[in-house]
């Protein structure tokens, strides 16, 4: 059974600083790495998507994803109380599904 | 213009009792999924449309049935609610059909079943 994991957190940074999301998966030929935002009472949106080992940057966010370990990471600089949100990790799960993690609750104080 | 709606937002009803949410997209999209998410946050699929065609049925008791009567349109009716099935529903589409396709999600309906 192909499994995506995340500590569900909360997690709690300072207004400025550096947030970091981390998930890891079974699936060792997975491809495709999915993060979705979730606000309180709110759908998921997607914010980032990773294929390939390494980085992908897309203004403060960052998606790593390390194959060889299977984990993938979301940065999150200069955090915002606007950023406090649950962040959810996705991956393949088989033809046209995605599994998603339990989700880290990110709380950004002022 | 709204790009995935459902109806309604909010189902409270007694156990046992049978009802429908609705799902439509106008984003010309060929694949409808229907998730259920738990009071944990947990996000899990339940079923997939392709162009009207079920492609995704994951171990969801019998009495949740889809019907898709066109490809802009998923609906999901439930039989003998139970406490249980109280959590929120969300409906998704993507363009196509593979996992890298960017899903698109619905506002939700909260279902409680008391």
């Amino acid at each position: 059974q192909k499994e995506v994991e995340q500590n569900s957190g909360p997690l709690s940074v300072p207004e400025g600083a550096i947030a970091s999301l981390n998930c890891t998966y079974s699936d060792r030929g997975s491809q495709s790495f999915f993060w979705y935002r979730q606000y309180s009472g709110k759908s998921p949106e997607l914010i980032m998507s990773i294929y390939s080992n390494g980085d992908k940057e897309d203004g403060r966010f960052t998606a790593q994803l390390n194959k060889a370990s299977q984990y993938v990471s979301l940065l999150i600089r200069d955090s915002q109380p606007s950023d406090s949100a649950t962040y959810l990790c996705a991956g393949p799960g088989g033809y046209n599904k995605l599994i998603f993690g339990a989700g880290t609750r990110l709380a950004v104080h002022p | 213009d709204t790009a995935v709606s459902q109806t309604p937002k909010y189902l409270v009803t007694q156990m046992g009792n049978d009802k429908s949410i609705k799902c439509e997209q106008n984003l010309g999209h060929d694949t409808m999924y229907w998730y259920k998410q738990d009071s944990k946050k947990f996000l899990k699929i339940m079923f997939s449309y392709n162009n009207k065609e079920l492609i995704i049925n994951e171990t969801v008791p019998n009495r949740f049935s889809p019907k898709s009567p066109d490809k802009a349109h998923l609906n999901l009716h439930i039989n003998s609610l139970e406490l249980g099935d109280s959590a929120v529903y969300f409906c998704a589409s993507t363009k196509g059909a593979r996992t890298a396709d960017t899903q698109y999600f619905g506002p939700g309906t909260r279902l409680t079943v008391l």
